[in-house]
């Protein structure tokens, strides 16, 4: 079974603070996405990662993928109110099919 | 921006009937998924479906349920008998290509009484 475990559960910063956010498995992932949810609504994709190694960026957002792409994290510098949310990590493993498997969300309140 | 599209919103039900979630996937794209949320648990994987049939389901995805594309737009989720474990938010997504990622609607709210 693949797990996938993220932490912290819940985060709460001061506006301007930097922070990041880990997604960890025992297992290799073809490919790990981030996803954004708010209350009452459905994950928005933030951003896909496949390669070790591999970062990315979307604005004050920066995206890791480990290199034996067991793990990643999520980095925002200075935080923004509008950044509080849900953040869901979630990878796929080709050798078992297309499904997702999801981490149970990191929780981010930034307070102003 | 195309997006995926979900009815209803919320879905009252009372326990032992039947229920149809809908789903409107991106037109382009080939391959739905349907995931469940129980509130305060993690996103979970129910089935995927590609070329008019299941390709993957989870051990959740039992005999009460069952998923059809009836036309060239819908893809549905059937549940025949619910139970009051069925309460959850119930995700659809859809990719073009296997191993893509994946668009997911607002969900539907189920409530079982």
């Amino acid at each position: 079974t693949q797990l996938l475990e993220q932490s912290p559960q819940f985060l709460s910063i001061q506006e301007g603070e930097n922070l990041t956010v880990y997604c960890n498995s025992s297992s290799v992932f073809s490919s790990l996405q981030w996803y954004r949810q708010e209350p009452g609504e459905g994950p928005v994709l933030l951003v896909t990662v496949v390669t070790g190694g591999e970062v990315k960026k979307l604005k004050r957002l920066t995206f890791q993928f480990g290199d034996a792409r067991k793990d990643s994290s999520l980095h925002i510098t200075a935080a923004q109110t509008g950044d509080t949310g849900l953040y869901l990590c979630a990878g796929i493993d080709m050798e078992y099919g297309n499904k997702l498997v999801f981490g149970a969300g990191t929780i981010l309140r930034v307070k102003s | 921006e195309p997006e995926v599209t979900q009815t209803p919103s919320h879905q009252v039900t009372q326990m032992g009937q039947e229920v149809i979630l809908r789903c409107v996937p991106i037109s382009n794209h080939l391959y739905f998924y349907w995931y469940r949320q129980i509130l305060g648990q993690k996103v979970e994987f129910l089935v995927s479906f590609y070329n008019n049939e299941i390709s993957e389901k989870s051990e959740i995805f039992d005999d009460q349920f069952s998923v059809e594309r009836p036309d060239g737009s819908n893809f549905t989720l059937k549940i025949r008998s619910t139970k009051l474990e069925d309460s959850a938010m119930y995700f659809c997504a859809s990719t073009p290509t296997g191993g893509q990622p994946q668009h997911f609607g607002d969900g539907t709210r189920l409530s079982i009484l």
